[in-house]
């Protein structure tokens, strides 16, 4: 089945320490999100890539950064997490800015 | 942005319709309304949208108010894998506006509890 994949499911880092999460797909769609999903909360939009162009919400915080290598692959980039930046984080993919949205299964990040 | 209003969270019984509301009063003519579901530690998946006309899928149906003020979204037999927090979200119609503007505003959406 074609579908959003995120690595790992569950990561743990330290305090300042650089993490990088991971998403692939294999839905051939150009448009590859990211989310923030704090406890209790709604998701949140960080960024998103139309194809090889990225696309930045004005309040997502210098410390996000990402990457797109290729269409199958997408990574979230966090430079020095706090302890603030702990939350699931949501990968979806779309196959324009207008279609519904397909969202991988998170990967929860615990900042120690 | 529109915004949406939904309850904080509903019950159903099992095998029994849900009818979950949305009041979106500052709708404006172009924006569609979209219903996305999340089940408890997954993320959130697409179930149903709509512009005027009630809409149905395999999932469920979206009924829209005639002035378009509010919706609902109707799970007709729910089951117990049908827990999980609804948002109801207000997209632009593509045509009318850049896809900047496109994107899922997720609100606090609807928590609903299925009891065997």
């Amino acid at each position: 089945d074609a579908m959003v994949i995120q690595n790992p499911r569950y990561q743990v880092t330290q305090f300042g320490k650089p993490v990088t999460l991971s998403c692939s797909q294999t839905l051939n769609h150009n448009v590859m999100y990211w989310y923030q999903q704090k406890s209790s909360q709604a998701p949140k939009l960080l960024f998103h890539y139309y194809d090889k162009d990225f696309n930045n919400e004005a309040d997502t915080p210098d410390n996000f950064q990402s990457r797109r290598p290729n269409t199958s692959f997408c990574f979230l980039d966090i430079r020095s997490p706090g302890l603030g930046d702990a939350a699931m984080y949501l990968c979806a993919t779309g196959q324009t800015l207008y279609n519904e949205q397909f969202f991988g299964p998170g990967t929860r990040l615990t900042v120690l | 942005d529109a915004k949406t209003t939904q309850p904080n969270s509903m019950e159903s019984n099992e095998e029994e319709p849900v009818h979950l509301p949305c009041n979106h009063s500052t709708i404006s003519g172009t924006d569609y309304i979209h219903w996305y579901r999340q089940l408890p530690s997954q993320g959130p998946e697409y179930v149903i949208h709509g512009l005027t006309s009630n809409v149905n899928n395999r999932m469920a149906s979206l009924a829209i108010a005639e002035d378009r003020k509010s919706s609902t979204l109707i799970l007709h037999r729910a089951t117990l894998r049908d827990a999980a927090v609804y948002y109801c979200i207000l997209r632009p119609d593509p045509t009318m506006y850049g896809g900047a503007t496109n994107k899922l505003i997720f609100g606090t959406g609807t928590l609903l509890a299925v009891q065997p």
